[in-house]
């Protein structure tokens, strides 16, 4: 079975700082790949996904990742946060074919004005 | 649009309790799932339906947990007896079909005493 790993579980940053969270997955097959938020007192969130195509890929608010397929990676960033940004984000990966997303355990991350 | 909409958002039960959940998802979308998400973790998966049919519920503890999808539209997770244990967020997400974009209700958090 497929799994996920988050690099950090807590991050730190004040605000106008550039933003990278990592994510591996470990299927070698075909995979779509997401990133989901979710901010203080709301439900998880779409930020962005990629399923094929240019290898890196826009989200909402400032947000991009980038595929590696030979690192099995799928790094999220964010040049400049803002306070608004804290909340946690999850990584996530279904491999093609099926509709379960397997996740991540997660990344909190924490903007200081 | 509406959302993912479940309830009770909050429930605390002595243990050996029975407590049920309620999900109705986004119309339209045919599949649903219930995500258990444990303190400090990613949401893992329970139980996925196809309109009506459970079609991944290999992580469902069956000892005390079942789960109804009647008439393929809204869905109920129950736990009989509760333990301490099973204190977490359950979440309820659905989406349309081999999408794998799912879209998550706010969840309903149980703690057991």
């Amino acid at each position: 079975a497929q799994s996920v790993s988050q690099h950090n579980h807590h991050v730190i940053l004040s605000e106008a700082a550039s933003l990278e969270l990592g994510c591996n997955y470990s299927y070698g097959g075909t995979v779509n790949l997401f990133w989901y938020v979710q901010y203080p007192g709301q439900h998880l969130q779409l930020l962005l996904k990629y399923f094929s195509g240019d290898p890196l890929v826009k989200g909402i608010k400032g947000f991009e990742a980038e595929f590696i397929k030979s690192k099995f990676s799928f790094n999220l960033r964010k040049p400049s946060v803002q306070w608004s940004d804290t909340a946690e984000y999850f990584c996530a990966v279904r491999i093609l074919g099926y509709s379960t997303l397997t996740f991540g355990k997660g990344t909190m991350l924490l903007v200081s004005p | 649009e509406a959302g993912v909409v479940q309830s009770p958002r909050y429930k605390i039960i002595e243990k050996k309790q029975p407590v049920a959940f309620w999900c109705n998802p986004i119309s339209g979308h045919n599949t649903l799932y219930w995500y258990l998400q444990n303190l400090g973790q990613g949401p893992e998966l329970l139980i996925r339906y196809e309109n009506e049919e459970a079609v991944d519920d290999s992580q469902l503890p069956k000892d005390r947990f079942s789960a109804e999808r009647l008439k393929g539209v809204d869905s109920t997770l129950k736990i009989q007896p509760a333990e301490l244990g099973d204190s977490a967020v359950y979440l309820c997400a659905s989406s349309y079909p081999g999408t794998g974009e799912l879209f998550f209700g706010e969840g309903s958090r149980l703690t057991v005493l």
